[in-house]
């Protein structure tokens, strides 16, 4: 399969832990997006890079979030000291540069905080 | 800012009915306009797309209109499968921006 995928695909977590997700995008393209999803609503979004560089983040993503794409190609999104209100669905999503709104999004990583 | 504003759901259809999803945007300036869908289980994936003003974005039988004038890109699909019982999320990305803003989603359930 050589869509995107996310791991974990579900974490329980007690309130003040640390918690971090994986995307691995499709190969080939080069921009990679991280969105939040809560229950009966649409993908907010958070952030997207372009390679190795984050270009854009959202004031969704407070400062106990961090998320990075080392090498251009894997991300990781760590939310420090979680708390209940951080329960959702994390949707990665990646793209090629010039295909502008065309994304191909992975199955999603919920995050349960208790 | 930008905002996507869908119609309510759960939608509820018998088979081979006739499905309408409302959709209305704010934007500034041109912004394109998507149909994306998720089926139980699986992540989103792009239905369908329009550019500019008066295109017509269609693929698996189901079509919509981007009207300017109405700011509106309604999703119409003539007769409906139980296969199309899904969340239906209307987006947008404006011409400045790199991102997607989304609709909160429409569920549609087809009966047979």
């Amino acid at each position: 399969d050589t869509g995107v995928s996310q791991d974990p695909r579900h974490k329980i977590t007690k309130r003040g832990q640390n918690v971090t997700f994986r995307c691995d995008p499709i190969s080939e393209h080069n921009r990679l997006y991280w969105y939040r999803q809560t229950l009966g609503q649409g993908p907010e979004f958070l952030t997207y890079f372009q390679n190795e560089a984050q270009l854009e983040k959202s004031r969704l993503l407070s400062d106990r979030f961090s998320a990075e794409r080392p090498k251009g190609s894997f991300s990781t999104l760590e939310i420090q000291r979680t708390e209940q209100g951080d329960s959702a669905m994390y949707l990665c999503a990646s793209s090629l540069a010039q295909a502008y709104g065309e994304l191909f999004f992975g199955e999603g990583s919920r995050l349960t905080v208790l | 800012g930008n905002s996507v504003t869908q119609m309510e759901g759960p939608v509820t259809l018998s088979e081979e009915a006739f499905l309408t999803i409302n959709c209305t945007y704010t934007a500034t300036g041109y912004p394109s306009l998507f149909w994306y869908v998720q089926y139980p289980g699986e992540g989103l994936q792009l239905l369908l797309k329009a550019t500019k003003a008066d295109d017509k974005g269609s693929n698996k039988g189901f079509e919509a209109t981007y009207r300017k004038e109405t700011t509106s890109f309604h999703l119409e699909k003539g007769s409906v499968q139980v296969s199309d019982s899904a969340v239906y999320f209307c987006a947008l990305r404006s011409p400045a921006g790199n991102m997607l803003t989304f609709g909160g989603g429409t569920r549609l359930m087809v009966k047979p």
